[in-house]
């Protein structure tokens, strides 16, 4: 079974320049998260989807930053303009269970963002 | 923010040692999570806990969690080499589900 694919894995972009990260989950999870992780720091939640539903969306910088899942599978996360602050692994994850995390999520390996 | 953080920052150790390292959380859970992370494999899940429970065991790995004083350990008995990793604790808060990751613990084991 596949795990949870995400590209690009690398991306150097200008800073004011725009970037979209895409995200497949495992098939039949209903729950999707992406999560910005800075060098030597845990990750931190930036939006969790319920099938197409974003339920929260509470620490994503609305005003740079946008997501989408369409029809409840794939999503994509756009940044426009990009920050030098930008710069970090960018991750997705998916789990099969329904509300908060009680249970197992299968992370991808990231998109590692540098902004020059 | 950060919810939970991990100690030691940091863990070196001999191969075949064991490795403890802790978690402390602020605010009344539902359940914690164990995280490893490495170059080569991204995030992977180690352990779940429930807030009713109090030790979990998975092959080498030993979970506790005391929600009287808000911490969990993980425990990984006869450390091997592959163990060298970051790990971290993921809490999903009581009434906001919301996971949070704490600041994790980077271990190397030394062959």
């Amino acid at each position: 079974e596949a795990g949870v694919v995400q590209s690009p894995r690398y991306k150097i972009i200008e800073k004011k320049q725009p970037v979209a990260f895409w995200c497949n989950p495992i098939s039949g999870h209903n729950t999707l998260y992406w999560y910005l992780q800075n060098l030597g720091q845990g990750p931190e939640l930036l939006i969790r989807y319920e099938n197409e539903e974003a339920v929260d969306d509470s620490q994503l910088p609305k005003d740079r930053f946008s997501a989408e899942r369409l029809k409840g599978v794939d999503s994509t996360l756009k940044i426009q303009p990009a920050e030098l602050g930008d710069s970090a692994v960018y991750l997705c994850a998916s789990s099969a269970g329904q509300g908060a995390l009680n249970t197992e999520a299968f992370f991808g390996q990231g998109t590692r963002l540098t902004v020059v | 923010s950060q919810q939970g953080e991990e100690d030691p920052q940091a863990l070196s150790i001999q191969e075949g040692e064991n490795a403890t390292m802790n978690c402390s959380y602020k605010t009344s859970i539902n359940n914690l999570q164990w995280y490893r992370q490495n170059s080569g494999r991204g995030l992977v899940h180690l352990i779940l806990i429930r807030s009713n429970e109090r030790e979990k065991h998975s092959g080498r790995l030993r979970v506790t969690l005391d929600t009287s004083k808000k911490s969990s350990s993980l425990l990984i008995t006869a450390s091997r080499a592959a163990d060298t990793a970051s790990y971290f604790c993921a809490t999903d808060l009581r009434g906001y589900q919301k996971v949070t990751f704490g600041t994790g613990t980077k271990l190397q084991v030394i062959p």
